[in-house]
C-alpha cells in the first residue's frame, strides 16, 4: 500500500516570501510518480508539477520546484515568490501501477498580503 | 491537451433520491476513470476504477450497490448515488488517464448535498 504525510495542516506566509511544502511518501513499488496539486476553494485540482522515482533531477515548473530525496522518501513543493493567488489548499499525491492517485490530507496555505 | 467535463458542478437531492454524475472526455478516449470522495476538509479518497466496457473496482468500504458507475463508453463515465442519504453529501470527483499531466486529468467535481 501506498502512502503519502504530509504534516502542515496550515500555513501562513508573506507575499513574494518562498514557502517549502513538506509531503513524505511510503511505498513498496520500485517506479512511481509524485504529484503536486493545487485545489482553490472552487474544488477544481489543478496540476502543478510531476516527478518520477527514476528522475536525476528535481523537477521545475516555473515558480514550482520539486525537492526530492528519494533515501528519505521525500518530495517538498518549493513556490518562489508566493503570491495572493497562490492561497489554496495543496495535496501531494503518489502513483503506481495501473491505481489511481493516493493523497495526502493536504496542507492549506495563506499568502498575506 | 485532454479536457474531462463533469457535470453538474452543483446538485441538491432530497434524501432517498438518487443523482447522477457525468464525467466525459472530450478530446482523447477515456479507457480507465477514477471516482474520488472528498469530505470537507479532507483529502482526495479513492473510490472506484471504471475501465470501459467492465464492471468497475470499487476501494474497501464503498457499497458498490449504492455507488453504481457505468463506464459504457470510450467518452462517458457516469457515478449514480442511489437512495442518497445525507451523509452521503460530499465531493466527487473523477479523473481519467491520458497522456497530458504525466496520466491523469481531472474533472471540475461534483458538489453533492442531500437535503
Amino acid at each position: 500500500a501506498q502512502k503519502i504525510t504530509q504534516t502542515q495542516p496550515g500555513m501562513f506566509v508573506q507575499e513574494k516570501e518562498a514557502v517549502t511544502l513538506d509531503c513524505t511518501y511510503d511505498t513498496s513499488d520500485p517506479s512511481y510518480g509524485l504529484f503536486w496539486y493545487k485545489q482553490p476553494s472552487s474544488g477544481e485540482m489543478i496540476f502543478l508539477i510531476y516527478q518520477g522515482s527514476y528522475d536525476q533531477q528535481n523537477a521545475t515548473e516555473g515558480r514550482y520546484s520539486l525537492n526530492f530525496q528519494k533515501a528519505r522518501k521525500s518530495a517538498n513543493l518549493v513556490i518562489s515568490a508566493s503570491q495572493l493567488g497562490d492561497s489554496a489548499m495543496y495535496f501531494c499525491a503518489i502513483s503506481g501501477g495501473a491505481d489511481g492517485l493516493t493523497f495526502g490530507k493536504g496542507t492549506h496555505l495563506i499568502i498575506q498580503p | 491537451g485532454a479536457v474531462v467535463s463533469q457535470h453538474p458542478s452543483r446538485v441538491i437531492c432530497k434524501s432517498g433520491t438518487s443523482v447522477k454524475i457525468e464525467c466525459r472526455s472530450l478530446d482523447f478516449q477515456a479507457t480507465t476513470m477514477f471516482w474520488y470522495r472528498q469530505f470537507p476538509k479532507q483529502s482526495l479518497m479513492l473510490m472506484a476504477t471504471s475501465n470501459e466496457g467492465s464492471k468497475a473496482t470499487y476501494e474497501q468500504g464503498v457499497e458498490k450497490d449504492k455507488f453504481l458507475i457505468n463506464h459504457a463508453s470510450l467518452t462517458l463515465s457516469t457515478l449514480t448515488v442511489t437512495s442518497a442519504h445525507p451523509e452521503d453529501s460530499s465531493f466527487y470527483i473523477c479523473s481519467a488517464v491520458t497522456d497530458a499531466n504525466y496520466g491523469y486529468t481531472f474533472g471540475s467535481g461534483t458538489r453533492l448535498t442531500v437535503v
